[in-house]
């Protein structure tokens, strides 16, 4: 199985600051990354899928890139509405595996 | 509107089954892959069963294979997992999810959109 190192566990800080988690595979996936948000008692939700393509209607302080097996997810301008927890998901290989996700907070 | 509603959650002794549904509405249920994902409590997503758009394919983790099914039917609009011989472990949250593709695997597979989710506890 191809293993999702997500990277910090948690984060805290202030409104308008630029956030960055990072999601390295245990092999190479392409571009075949996505990255979810989950509020709090809420279902997940698709953000960004192929590794940097926005979904249709989020908000475009999100934003993801690739560099070889390593994958980032940016908060451009962190806002209270984003406290969340945000996972990568790979789908380069069965089974579909997920990271252990970052929980984001408001400092 | 996509709406996924998934129904059969509850409390379950060891050893024992449910049936979990999703009933799905405002798309063309037959043409898109559909996977069940599961939350254990405080924990992160795992992927747990996957089916074709037709179903004539389907995918178990190994956590369940041999004891989850998963199955659709597509006159009905709707998805299931028959779940066997629970165990401690299978106590989570249950999401149903369309990916954006017919197939489970391959591009374009992502989860576009989700269920609310349905509560399986499994315990003596």
């Amino acid at each position: 199985d191809i293993q999702m190192t997500q990277s910090p566990s948690s984060l805290s800080a202030s409104v308008g600051d630029r956030v960055t988690i990072t999601c390295q595979a245990s092999q190479d996936i392409s571009n075949y990354l996505n990255w979810y948000q989950q509020k709090p008692g809420k279902a997940p939700k698709l953000l960004i899928y192929d590794a940097s393509n926005l979904e249709t209607g989020v908000p475009s302080r999100f934003s993801g890139s690739e560099s070889g097996t390593d994958f980032t997810f940016t908060i451009s301008s962190l806002q209270p509405e984003d406290v969340a927890t945000y996972y990568c998901q790979q789908y380069d290989n069965l089974p579909l595996t997920f990271g252990g996700g970052t929980k984001v907070e408001i400092k | 509107e996509v709406q996924l509603l998934e129904s059969g959650g509850g409390l379950v002794q060891p050893g024992g089954s449910l049936r979990l549904s999703c009933a799905a509405s405002g798309f063309t249920f037959s043409s898109y892959a559909m996977s069940w994902v599961r939350q254990a409590p405080g924990k992160g997503l795992e992927w747990v069963s996957a089916i074709s758009g037709s179903g004539g394919s389907t995918y178990h983790a190994d956590s369940v294979k041999g004891r989850f099914t998963i199955s659709r039917d597509n006159s009905k609009n709707t998805l299931y997992l028959q779940m066997n011989s629970l165990r401690d472990e299978d106590t989570a949250v249950y999401y149903c999810a369309k990916q954006r593709v017919f197939s489970y695997y391959g591009s374009g597979s992502y989860f576009d959109y989700w269920g609310q989710g349905t509560l399986v506890t499994v315990s003596s």
